[in-house]
């Protein structure tokens, strides 16, 4: 099984440049993450899905925006890139959201926004 | 606040035993996850611990101290392969998981 696949690997984007990362699991997994991940730093929460048709926003949402459709989708986009959203993203899922749940994650994508 | 503490980085020998520690303060506590990260991968799990004690998972131990916001990961019998760096995660009262920045474990032969 493929789990979960993200696109694209990396990317160069110019700043104020619009781009939308995509991420697809065949799990069936209603909970679906998006994280960061910076040097020094932990993984940071950017937004999360619950279920399919919910979104809430984690600790760091300003600047992206994420939609749920479908169980399978979770895309993240980002309106007008900044040089600060250079970073590797990485998509999560989980089988629900509750004590005990493990995530787990696609192999991210790396964004150098110029 | 929030804060989950590790440290930056450890080394070890083959076939030698390492302890990595973790500290926590969170709002909340629904059990403490810890995954395993290669160089330019993903995070894969590795253990979760939400009651007091010990975990044995082969090689792989972890151990969980609720009074005290602790938890520590023992790999024993290490192997080259386990040059990876190491995340502690401690799921929060919503559920959310609060991330530690990481031990770079480091194996010599």
């Amino acid at each position: 099984t493929a789990g979960i696949t993200q696109a694209p690997t990396s990317q160069i984007l110019a700043a104020g440049r619009s781009m939308t990362l995509r991420c697809t699991q065949d799990m069936r997994h209603n909970a679906m993450y998006w994280y960061r991940q910076d040097l020094g730093l932990g993984l940071r929460l950017i937004h999360y899905s619950n279920t399919a048709g919910t979104t809430g926003k984690g600790e760091v949402p300003d600047g992206y925006s994420v939609s749920r459709a479908n169980t399978d989708d979770f895309p993240l986009t980002l309106a007008s890139a900044v040089p600060s959203q250079t970073s590797v993203y990485f998509c999560a899922s989980s089988e629900m959201t509750g004590a005990g749940d493990t995530q787990y994650f696609g192999p991210g994508t790396r964004l150098t926004v110029l | 606040g929030q804060n989950i503490d590790q440290p930056t980085e450890m080394t070890a020998t083959e076939g030698a035993i390492v302890q990595i520690n973790c500290t926590y303060q969170t709002s909340g506590f629904n059990g403490l996850f810890w995954y395993q990260q290669h160089a330019g991968e993903a995070p894969t799990f590795l253990s979760y611990n939400v009651l007091d004690g010990l975990e044995e998972k082969g090689r792989f131990s972890s151990f969980l101290s609720r009074s005290k916001g602790y938890s520590y990961l023992l790999l024993k019998e290490l192997q080259m392969k386990d040059s990876a760096s190491y995340l502690c995660a401690v799921s929060d009262s919503n559920y959310q998981l609060i991330w530690g920045a990481g031990t770079k474990l480091i194996i010599k032969p």
